[in-house]
């Protein structure tokens, strides 16, 4: 299957700083990528979804200047978690999906570890 | 609010075990489901993909089914191994073109 790369893995920073996870698909150009972020025992909670070269479509109670998504390029999307504070700690994953839409599967990354102190 | 309800939440078995679990979710504005396989410390990892009422999908000892007009999929493991032990997510995309997780359903096969 196809490969999505999500970097950095884990971060720890400090509160009010601003911190910037990278998405990539490796091996296919990926005409939409999601955010998620997963809270303790639960589901992965949709933040955004971005198409590449415009803007990204925040899910309702997602602050967009908090929380800014770039998708530059059909490879790369990333996101800024902006000011962050202790709330904003958790598992971040992106994944990518091809030009098929809802039919077409997407593809995870890894995830990201966001510690804030 | 779209519910997507996935049952049972966690289930333990015994390794040859065969298993199955279910998927719920709004049966209008429906356009595909996804089932995601998604083992700790890992990335989740696709299943299947269906579309059509009926559909019915098998990848080696796993199998879905699915059923739009009543809005639920089932997921089934035949003959399970401990490396079946993972969380398994469904994804059905609905109108406004979101795709929306279960919490999943998270197994464990016991040797």
């Amino acid at each position: 299957g196809a490969v999505v790369s999500q970097h950095p893995s884990w971060v720890i920073c400090k509160s009010g700083t601003s911190v910037k996870i990278e998405c990539r698909s490796l091996d296919f150009q990926a005409t939409t990528m999601f955010w998620y972020r997963q809270f303790p025992k639960q589901s992965l909670m949709l933040m955004a979804t971005s198409n590449e070269g415009s803007k990204a479509t925040y899910e309702q109670g997602v602050e967009k200047d908090k929380f800014l998504i770039n998708h530059a390029s059909l490879t790369l999307s990333t996101l800024t978690v902006t000011s962050a504070h202790p709330e904003d700690s958790s598992f971040y994953i992106c994944s990518a999906r091809g030009p098929g839409g809802f039919t077409d599967t997407q593809y995870f990354g890894p995830g990201t570890r966001l510690t804030v102190l | 609010i779209l519910n997507v309800e996935q049952s049972p939440q966690s289930l333990h078995v015994q390794e040859g075990d065969s298993t199955n679990f279910t998927c719920s979710f709004p049966s209008s504005n429906f356009y595909a489901l996804h089932w995601y396989r998604w083992e700790t410390a890992k990335s989740p990892e696709a299943l299947f993909v269906m579309t059509l009422n009926g559909d019915e999908k098998k990848k080696g000892r796993i199998s879905a089914t699915l059923n739009t007009k009543e809005g639920y999929s089932y997921l089934y493991i035949k003959g399970s191994q401990p490396e079946d032990s993972a969380t398994y997510l469904c994804a059905p995309g609905m109108g406004g073109f979101k795709t929306i997780f279960g919490a999943g359903t998270r197994l464990f096969v016991k040797a």
